[in-house]
């Protein structure tokens, strides 16, 4: 079946630090990808998403990109700030069904 | 309202009693969805709706798991006979559409249930 597999953390970073959270993914035909965002005390949220094989995603300079042949969909951001600290979740949708499979979050905490 | 709303946000029930979980989606979304967040299981879907009727009940862990939609809005998930395992955050989603294409889920705050 579909799953997702993302990093594990927590990732603690400096603020203005490079983040990247590693997320790959198994699925059969062509999914869709995306990253959710949880911020503390918040409802899911989706920060990006990408639809098919080379598509990047990118909002709030938050950036990924659709690898098919590595099978992944790592998420990046030149500068993190303070306010980035949040629960991201990377999850696939296949084609034709509209339920989301979900990774099992990575918790990105920025200090100051 | 202007998001997906859910009551109550936290219930603490104890073992073997049944519960109930409401979601409200956002006006007009025909798609809902229910998930649940657990520390042992992550993020899991249980059931997706359009309109009324469940084309995919995949996601249930057991038959003590049910849900309904009625009117094409409001949406019940039900746990009888509660157990520890139970515990976690559930969580409902609501989209415009359907299958065929992907539309984004909107989420509610979610219910965080506690099984004594």
């Amino acid at each position: 079946g579909n799953s997702v597999t993302q990093m594990e953390g927590p990732v603690t970073l400096s603020e203005e630090a490079f983040l990247t959270i590693n997320c790959t993914y198994t699925a059969t035909g062509y999914p869709s990808l995306f990253w959710y965002v949880q911020y503390p005390g918040e409802g899911l949220q989706l920060l990006l998403k990408a639809t098919k094989a080379d598509d990047k995603g990118s909002n709030k300079g938050f950036e990924a990109t659709y690898r098919k042949e590595t099978t992944s969909f790592h998420l990046e951001k030149g500068s993190v700030q303070v306010s980035d600290s949040a629960v991201y979740f990377c999850a696939l949708s296949s084609r034709g069904f509209q339920k989301l499979v979900f990774g099992t979050g990575t918790r990105l905490l920025v200090s100051p | 309202g202007a998001g997906v709303s859910q009551s109550p946000s936290n219930k603490v029930t104890e073992k073997g009693k049944d519960v109930e979980l409401r979601c409200d989606p956002i006006s007009g979304h025909t798609a809902l969805y229910w998930y649940r967040q657990s520390l042992g299981q992550g993020l899991e879907f249980l059931i997706y709706f359009q309109g009324n009727s469940a084309p995919d009940k995949s996601g249930l862990p057991s038959d003590r798991f049910s849900a309904e939609r009625t009117g094409g809005s409001v949406s019940t998930l039900t746990i009888q006979r509660t157990q520890q395992e139970d515990s976690a955050v559930y969580l409902c989603a609501s989209s415009q559409r359907g299958a065929s294409s992907y539309n984004e889920q909107f989420f509610g705050p979610g219910t965080r249930l506690t099984v004594l």
